[in-house]
């Protein structure tokens, strides 16, 4: 069965920068892409990138690009999503989600990882 | 920024009816972009309830049905249940945004 196992929750000073992993299992690893996606408290849904993990193509939401970078390591089928400067505003859960190109939707997803930037 | 938008709550009671409304523009879901819907219970991840704007993966009661129309989508539940109580999300791809969108989310509660 497909499993998403992402990386524990971590707490973070302002400026600093945090990365979350996200390790794959039950799929073919290369035939699927990774959606990124956060929830600051009590709120909705926010969509922060899409990394292939066949060719390591990305694409960024547009408030975020210029402090995030994803990759892959194949190797050990695990997804990485790196976040810098941070601000209070990054307090968020963040979730990896399973995805393919175009518009097809995000069939698994991650149990979640808490980042908290304290000032 | 969400630009899909969804009612903030509906409520019901059990064995009612509630639906779920889904507005985008001519970027997004009038595009053609398909239309998905999730649902995420309580504290935890959200998972996939609505694919390919009317289609329901493996497990989904038939309860849980989605339709789109022009630049709207929309959710429906049938015979609401107390387990159906949680937050639902949309989705889409935008042109203009050359990235995925999700709705503002509503909360569903089971009166």
């Amino acid at each position: 069965q497909v499993q998403l196992v992402q990386s524990g929750a971590d707490v973070k000073r302002s400026g600093a920068s945090v990365t979350v992993s996200c390790m794959a299992s039950g799929y073919t690893f290369t035939s699927y892409a990774f959606s990124w996606v956060r929830q600051a408290p009590g709120q909705g849904l926010e969509w922060m990138g899409w990394i292939s993990a066949y060719n390591g193509d990305t694409k960024f939401a547009q408030n975020l690009q210029g402090r995030l970078t994803m990759t892959t390591d194949t190797s050990t089928r695990t997804a990485y999503m790196e976040l810098r400067s941070l601000t209070s505003d990054d307090t968020a859960v963040y979730y990896c989600a399973r995805t393919d190109h175009g518009d097809n939707p995000f069939d698994y997803w991650g149990q979640g990882t808490l980042v908290t930037v304290s000032s | 920024q969400s630009v899909l938008t969804q009612p903030p709550s509906v409520s019901g009671a059990p064995g009612q009816s509630v639906t779920i409304s889904c507005t985008g523009s001519s970027s997004n879901i009038g595009a053609g972009y398909d239309v998905h819907w999730y649902q995420q219970l309580p504290g935890t991840a959200p998972t996939l309830l609505i694919f390919g704007n009317n289609n329901r993966p493996w497990g989904v009661p038939d309860r849980f049905s989605g339709s789109k129309s022009g630049t709207s989508a929309s959710l429906a539940i049938t015979g609401l249940q107390a387990e159906d109580e949680a937050d639902y999300y949309c989705q889409s791809y935008d042109s203009s945004l050359s990235g995925y969108v999700f709705g503002t989310g509503t909360k569903v509660t089971v009166l």
